[in-house]
């Protein structure tokens, strides 16, 4: 059964870097049929995709956060990792990581989350 | 402000068939495939309908998808209790090039 473990600090100050890990077991993040991406979501609010990656390390982000994010991939781990520079407390949200099934062309595996708060 | 709109809240009581709608444009829903999840409180999304009307394993029968145009909508016939959720579409966007989501749906069983 295929898992995705989203792990870092829960707490960031302002205009620094929030860098998170995303760990994936029960299966390969080699695989050529999936990319890799991660999400967010304000408490109370809806979901924004951030960007995804490709295991060969290829990248895509969202036009609105590109400028201050850093999606890569760690092969031998079985990790991708996202760094948000410069945050700011609209930064504050649950970032999930998730599979996307490049068939299917629809996120099918996600993480459980992990709450990441913009604070002094 | 969301690229998919999508209503606020939708309800229903037990055993009814509930709808919920998803907009978009030429870009998204009207040359991309849709895809819905759904959100139980605290929990993560989870995949519901892909590819405007497919449902992966275990998803029941209950929940089914359609798209028209611009547009798609999710339907939930034979509502439970259990069913109340937030409900997302989302769809590639050719002209943002990324992927979109509505805003969401909440959902309440009376």
């Amino acid at each position: 059964q295929l898992q995705l473990q989203e792990s870092g600090p829960g707490l960031v100050k302002p205009s620094e870097t929030l860098s998170l890990t995303c760990t994936v077991s029960g299966g390969s993040i080699s695989s050529s049929i999936y990319y890799w991406g991660w999400i967010r979501q304000p408490p109370g609010k809806g979901l924004e995709w951030i960007g995804s990656i490709y295991y060969s390390g290829s990248t895509y982000y969202n036009p609105s956060l590109k400028s201050r994010v850093t999606i890569s991939v760690d092969t031998s781990k079985n990790q991708l990792s996202l760094k948000l520079s410069s945050v700011t407390a609209a930064d504050t949200a649950v970032y999930y990581c998730a599979r996307r099934d490049i068939v299917m062309e629809t996120f099918d595996y996600w993480g459980q989350g992990t709450l990441v708060t913009v604070s002094s | 402000q969301s690229v998919l709109t999508q209503p606020p809240s939708a309800s229903g009581t037990p055993g009814q068939r509930v709808t919920i709608s998803c907009s978009g444009s030429s870009s998204n829903i009207g040359s991309n495939t849709v895809n819905w999840y759904q959100q139980l409180p605290g929990t993560a999304p989870k995949l519901l309908i892909y590819s405007n009307n497919q449902r992966p394993s275990g998803v029941p029968d209950r929940f089914s998808g359609s798209k028209s145009g611009t547009s798609a909508s999710l339907a939930i016939s034979g509502l439970q209790s259990d069913d109340e959720a937030d409900y997302y579409c989302a769809a590639w966007d050719d002209s943002l090039n990324g992927w979109v989501f509505g805003g969401g749906t909440k959902l309440t069983v009376l």
